[in-house]
């Protein structure tokens, strides 16, 4: 099973502030990674596809990179609406596995 | 618009049954891959299972619930579904719905249904 480690774990964010979030693969994935955000209550949502692909709708402060076992999700000139707690997920190989989860507080 | 919805959370005794459910609508059912992944309150994703969309159909689980957790399908119904038996305290969680796409990322998601298993 790959895991995922993400850091950090929390992030306390002004507005306007950049954010990176790391997501380090225990084995080389290539680009089969993904990003998600989940808002307090809410499901899921997809924000990156293949580690650098936006996805359709997504605010174009978000940017991802990366490829193998490090990738990253940037979030330039945060927004109050962006507090929530961010996955990263592979698809290289089975089982599906996802970070831990990142949780950005704004202040 | 894209829509899943679930159904079929609630309490049960440890050793029972539950069957969940998942109704899609805005798009065309039978072409997508589907999945279920959950998520213990307050902690992170746990990937379930997935069914491919295929006339010769494939499953995949997480070995946490293999042998014991079902995923089916009736594409007439535009329905997704997880049969759970033997159910565990540990598998209590809310159980999302998601199409799987491309095989490999999860848009969109449902609302989610909560399982408790419990005495």
């Amino acid at each position: 099973e790959i895991v995922l480690t993400q850091s950090p774990d929390f992030q306390s964010v002004t507005p306007k502030e950049k954010v990176t979030i790391t997501c380090r693969a225990s084995q080389s994935i290539g680009s089969s990674l993904h990003w998600y955000q989940q808002k307090p209550d809410q499901s899921p949502k997809l924000l990156i596809k293949y580690a650098s692909q936006s996805f359709s709708g997504v605010p174009s402060r978000f940017s991802g990179s990366g490829s193998g076992t490090y990738f990253t999700l940037t979030i330039n000139s945060l927004e109050a609406e962006d507090a929530a707690t961010y996955y990263c997920q592979q698809s290289s190989s089975l089982p599906f596995t996802f970070g831990q989860g990142t949780k950005l507080e704004i202040k | 618009q894209v829509q899943l919805v679930e159904s079929g959370g609630g309490l049960v005794k440890p050793g029972g049954s539950l069957r969940l459910s998942c109704t899609a609508s805005g798009f065309i059912f039978g072409d997508y891959y589907m999945s279920w992944v959950r998520q213990v309150p307050g902690k992170g994703l746990e990937w379930v299972s997935y069914i491919s969309s295929t006339l010769t159909i494939t499953r995949y689980y997480a070995d946490s619930v293999k042998g014991r957790f079902t995923i089916s399908r009736d594409n007439a119904m535009n329905s997704l579904y997880l049969q759970m038996d033997s159910l565990r305290a540990e598998d209590t969680a809310v159980y999302y719905c998601a199409r799987l796409r491309g095989g490999e990322w999860f848009d969109p998601w449902g609302q989610g249904t909560l399982v408790t298993v419990s005495s």
